[in-house]
């Protein structure tokens, strides 16, 4: 049961034009959602995030969006850099009541988009 | 910054044996996790801890154990590897316990597992 989904392996765009990253989630009980950039041998290292109280969330270049209707978050990248280049992984997670609830912080991932930003 | 640090990065062990992998961190963080990455599966749970000996199952615990018997260390133990169980392996940990706000999960370099 994939709870978390990005449909698209891969991603190639044009250095300096947008690149967008979706993911699809299917419970509507997660609240805060985040993108992860992964470089080969080494860890994901968060990039934005955003709680289910907004709808878009912008950090420089990385603008987040979540369509809460249609269950649908997408990570823009403007203007994409060859330095981009890295699988993105979209997670999400939700608070459970109450005190003592051990699930708070588990982040489910998705399978995770290969981006190369060609010079 | 956070630092999550993993004891190795490179580990090749053979079929049967015990494996430990080590993860510390040195912010204090309440929660700490365990994840596998395979191609095309994404980042997945295998334990997560949000206290001193505490630990809870992840979504694929089999064929693993845990220990945390200080705060800023959390151990994975393959207790009889076996060859599905080459995969990289990804330790995380996070600010808050259970009930705390959302925040992200800091992760180390991991670790590439072979098993032969």
């Amino acid at each position: 049961d994939q709870q978390v989904k990005q449909n698209s392996p891969s991603l190639s765009v044009q250095e300096g034009r947008i690149s967008i990253l979706n993911c699809d989630y299917t419970n509507s009980m997660f609240d805060y959602f985040l993108w992860y950039k992964k470089y080969p041998a080494e860890g994901p290292t968060f990039l934005i995030s955003i709680s289910s109280i907004k709808d878009k969330n912008e950090d420089g270049r990385f603008t987040v969006f979540l369509n809460k209707s249609a269950k649908h978050l997408s990570l823009h990248i403007v203007p994409s850099q060859p330095g981009d280049s890295a699988v993105y992984f979209c997670a999400a997670s939700y608070h459970k009541e109450p005190h003592g609830s051990s699930n708070t912080g588990k982040l489910i991932f998705g399978q995770g988009t290969t981006l190369q930003v060609k010079p | 910054d956070v630092k999550v640090t993993q004891s190795s990065r490179y580990l090749v062990k053979r079929t049967g044996e015990k494996v430990f992998l080590e993860c510390v961190q040195d912010m204090d963080h309440e929660n700490m996790f365990w994840y596998r990455q395979d191609p095309g599966l994404g980042l997945r749970l295998i334990y997560f801890s949000y206290d001193v000996k505490m630990k809870e199952k992840g979504d694929i615990p089999e064929g693993y154990s845990v220990s945390r018997e200080k705060k800023e260390r959390f151990s994975l133990i393959l207790e009889s590897a076996s060859t599905n169980q080459t995969s990289m392996y990804l330790c995380a940990s996070s600010l808050y316990g259970a009930g705390g706000p959302n925040q992200p999960q800091h992760f180390g370099d991991g670790t590439r597992l072979s098993i032969l």
